[in-house]
């Protein structure tokens, strides 16, 4: 059963931490989303790469978070130093583009990484 | 900027009802718009919607998409308990990019 894979599933840390969250991309997805949901403001956009390479980066905060695809099973967010207002829930999703089935918009989310900035 | 509007914020119905959820959209970049149902954890894919009206249904869901009008409505018929979920309408631009609203959080009662 293919599915996206994130790591941790929760994170408690201190303000001025390093936090890094993990994702596997489904096996032959070639674009990896990265989403931060909060109450206030929803599934925000954060990062997207196709094909490993760095598509889209302009939602997020450039002077702490940073993010990466070392290879094609592994996509990293990274928080330096992080802040009670990053505490939320981050979600990495994966999709095929441009893709043969009907279905080539669907993304197939992880099951998030709840982060707690105290 | 693409934007995603869905409303009403929030409902609560008794089984059985029926609901209807909206969705607009300002997209420069349309490809196409897709609704999620988001439980206790990640979204989960429902509907791709391409084409204007022609109605896509699963089950007791269905939904449709005006591209006139830029809006999209999600119908559930003789809701259940396992209803109760957050759904999530999103747009899609080029290379896959989605645009989420906020969501409209459904609560079902029994």
């Amino acid at each position: 059963d293919a599915r996206v894979t994130q790591t941790p599933r929760h994170k408690v840390t201190e303000m001025g931490q390093e936090v890094t969250m993990r994702c596997q991309p489904i096996l032959g997805h070639n674009t990896v989303f990265w989403y931060r949901q909060t109450m206030m403001q929803g599934l925000e956009l954060l990062a997207y790469f196709r094909n490993r390479a760095p598509l889209d980066d302009s939602g997020m905060p450039k002077d702490r978070f940073s993010a990466e695809m070392p290879d094609a099973t592994l996509a990293t967010l990274k928080i330096q130093p992080s802040e009670p207002r990053d505490s939320a829930v981050y979600f990495c999703a994966s999709g095929l583009y441009p893709g043969t089935s009907v279905n080539t918009g669907e993304l197939f989310f992880g099951e998030g990484s709840r982060l707690t900035v105290l | 900027e693409d934007k995603v509007v869905q409303s009403p914020l929030s409902l609560v119905v008794h089984e059985g009802d029926t609901v209807t959820l909206n969705c607009s959209y300002e997209v420069t970049n349309f490809r196409s718009l897709l609704w999620y149902k988001q439980e206790k954890k990640a979204p989960t894919f429902l509907f791709m919607l391409t084409s204007s009206g022609i109605e896509k249904k699963s089950g007791r869901l269905s939904s449709i998409l005006d591209k006139k009008e830029l809006f999209s409505i999600l119908n559930i018929t003789a809701t259940q308990t396992g209803d109760s979920a957050v759904y999530l309408c999103a747009q899609k631009a080029a290379g896959n990019k989605l645009t989420f609203g906020g969501g409209t959080r459904v609560l079902v009662k029994p």
